[in-house]
């Protein structure tokens, strides 16, 4: 069982949909949780960082961790064509292991 | 303020050889980390350099190596170069080491043929 599992899709949505991506994890000592988005033939750009369970939101953005499901969520709201990208769940132990672990990305399109 | 630069965005090698990547991190980033992506095994931590030293180690082979500078510029060097190895080589910073709030590089694509 892989430590980070996440539907890669491909997810194709009309434009001003709520989107719902999401990842599920094995490893309990995972502490921290991001969202990145990346563009194609881009590097990852950090989305969301949050700490533990509960809900962030920024702007259009929220995110939800449920550490006794094991389950992260990514909620876009009023998608547009620009959320159009690969996203990529992450989670790290902290501590003395913070390397950071990746779901395999879910790959997103938003139709105008 | 600049981001974090990766030279070069571009690499093709001949099979057998090696190469070096660098990165510039944030300014005021201490901690430099670098990831291998690839379509079949995703983002995979290779390792990650603070103050000069190897603080963590991935499960790579020992011709992935690295080095940070008193700068706290980085450079990637992969020896004996195999097919396998094309991937995109992505590095991240981070204020201090231990911090996982991370922001990557544009990455370098590097193919090996």
């Amino acid at each position: 069982q892989k430590e980070v599992e996440q539907d890669p899709g491909p997810l194709s949505v009309p434009e001003g949909a709520i989107v719902s991506l999401n990842c599920t994890y094995s490893n309990s000592a995972f502490q921290y949780f991001m969202w990145y988005r990346q563009y194609s033939r881009k590097g990852p750009e950090l989305l969301m960082y949050t700490y533990s369970s509960g809900n962030k939101e920024d702007g259009r953005f929220t995110a939800q961790v449920d550490k006794s499901s094991k389950y992260i969520s990514l909620f876009i709201r009023d998608s547009q064509p620009s959320d159009s990208a690969t996203y990529l769940c992450a989670m790290s132990e902290g501590g003395s292991n913070y390397k950071l672990t990746f779901g395999k990305g879910t790959l997103l399109t938003v139709n105008p | 303020k600049a981001g974090v630069t990766q030279t070069p965005r571009y690499l093709i090698k001949t099979r057998g050889q090696q190469v070096t990547l660098s990165c510039s991190p944030i300014s005021g980033h201490r901690s430099v980390s670098w990831y291998q992506q690839t379509p079949g095994q995703g983002l995979q931590f290779l390792f990650e350099y603070f103050s000069e030293t190897q603080r963590n180690k991935g499960n790579f082979p020992g011709r992935f190596s690295g080095r940070q500078f008193s700068n706290s510029r980085s450079e990637m060097n992969v020896s004996t170069l195999e097919l396998g190895d094309s991937a995109l080589y992505l590095c991240a910073s981070s204020l201090k080491s231990g911090n996982t709030e991370a922001f990557f590089g544009q990455g370098t694509r590097l193919t090996v043929v």
